[in-house]
């Protein structure tokens, strides 16, 4: 069964430093996604990416966070400079439309990110 | 703006017995309402959705969620909890290009 892929599962680093999470869609899908969870809580969505660009984005997705489609099968999310409280889970997701066509949004298993 | 509300932090249900894990909704127009289960230390998992037609929706590992419409909820039900249900329960509803999720409600199935 196909399913989305996240690279790294865990990753620590130290704040300020730069932090790129991968994730590999499934491979008909057309929208992607990133959320996070901090410990456990509350899954917040971050930003919606379609056709090579942003769609939506969150409050939290601030100048800090980018999201980039390099090669056509990976989608990543970049943190330029890390702070404590971006410590979180990070779930990437696809799906082949939009969630507003109530379409089913598939999320892969997730990165956890540790800022010391 | 669309929204759904999980009263329930935690439920606790012996094993055996049926279970009822909350959800209403708000929402203008037509809700696509979702349930999503998370184990320990796991991603999200879909088990149903309710997109339009019938008011009782089966999904996966026996689950099964009945729209009310009326009342505006999305309750997740199975009639006989086991040990393994024990986990994060997540309603979402659809929201522009996106699905807006619950702040979970924690199953436990005591054995």
């Amino acid at each position: 069964e196909p399913e989305v892929t996240q690279t790294p599962s865990h990753q620590v680093t130290q704040m300020g430093q730069e932090v790129i999470l991968r994730c590999v869609p499934i491979s008909n899908h057309l929208y992607f996604y990133w959320y996070r969870q901090i410990l456990g809580q509350k899954v917040e969505f971050l930003v919606s990416f379609y056709n090579n660009e942003i769609s939506e984005k969150s409050e939290i997705f601030d100048d800090q966070f980018s999201v980039e489609r390099p090669d056509g099968s990976n989608f990543t999310l970049k943190i330029r400079s890390t702070k404590l409280e971006d410590s979180a889970m990070y779930f990437c997701a696809s799906s082949t439309l939009d969630g507003n066509s109530g379409n089913t949004i598939y999320f892969g298993e997730g990165s956890w990110l540790t800022v010391v | 703006a669309q929204s759904v509300a999980q009263p329930e932090d935690q439920v606790n249900v012996a094993e055996g017995n049926p279970l009822t894990v909350k959800c209403t909704y708000s929402v203008s127009g037509n809700p696509y309402l979702f349930w999503y289960v998370q184990y320990p230390n796991r991603g999200l998992q879909f088990l149903l959705k309710y997109i339009t037609g019938d008011n009782l929706v089966k999904g996966s590992y026996g689950f099964e969620a009945e729209f009310n419409k009326s009342q505006t909820s999305f309750h997740l039900k199975k009639p006989s909890a086991l040990v393994s249900d024990s986990a994060l329960y997540f309603c979402a509803v659809s929201r522009d290009d996106k699905i807006i999720f619950g702040k979970g409600t924690r199953l436990h199935i005591l054995p």
